[in-house]
């Protein structure tokens, strides 16, 4: 496998469910960000990691938790979603900061539905 | 604060119309700039990118250009093609934790 790699791509649950969104990158990056994608509205950055260490949390609700256990690894856990979180959901690496060029390269994304 | 704000659409064209999409942006200091295209089914990939004024970024006959005067980094293309269906993001460089400000997205459809 090459890239970025995010699964389920698809994911139903119901707002008292527990599941996990994951992501895996086979570049040899060491920052990794989740974004959500919605309808008619920019991409939001939820959180980011850059080797291994949470550098971003923008206000994002509690009933998202990230976990970085390694570089190569991102996970999304979900609980007690509301409907309004249905959304693409977007995993994404980089380089690290400073030797940053700008360039993020994304997962296909998990296309999440609450009921 | 960074922002971008770029064309709603949809655009419908037809094959070999010329294309432009919108951006303007606010932005503190001098930011990178980016064009990225999302494919049906896939995630987002960099199609261009300029990092300060007047450069001018290019990529499968994409082109925009950064203009500082107007705080514009429209997309064009002379010619479009059936495989240039897709949903574009216009996207501003931030400082801090190396993320992106993007767009709302500009959906274009080509038809034969």
């Amino acid at each position: 496998e090459t890239g970025v790699t995010q699964t389920p791509r698809h994911l139903v649950m119901g707002m008292t469910n527990k599941k996990s969104l994951k992501c895996e990158q086979h570049l040899g990056h060491n920052a990794m960000y989740w974004y959500k994608q919605s309808a008619k509205k920019p991409l939001e950055l939820m959180f980011v990691y850059s080797l291994e260490e949470r550098v971003e949390n923008n206000s994002v609700p509690s009933r998202f938790s990230p976990e970085c256990p390694n570089s190569s690894h991102l996970f999304l856990h979900l609980h007690t979603l509301q409907p309004e979180d249905s959304a693409l959901y977007l995993c994404a690496s980089s380089h690290f900061r400073g030797l940053n060029t700008g360039e993020l390269f994304f997962g296909e994304g998990s296309r999440l539905t609450v009921l | 604060g960074n922002s971008v704000t770029q064309m709603e659409g949809p655009v419908t064209l037809s094959e070999e119309a010329f294309l432009t999409i919108n951006c303007t942006y606010t932005a503190t200091g001098y930011p990178s700039l980016f064009w990225y295209v999302q494919y049906p089914g896939e995630g987002l990939q960099l199609l261009l990118k300029a990092t300060k004024a007047d450069d001018k970024g290019s990529n499968k006959g994409f082109e925009a250009t950064y203009r500082k005067e107007t705080t514009s980094f429209h997309l064009e293309k002379g010619s479009v093609q059936v495989s240039d269906s897709a949903v574009y993001f216009c996207a501003l460089g931030g400082t801090g934790a190396n993320n992106l400000f993007f767009g709302t997205g500009t959906r274009l459809t080509v038809i034969p």
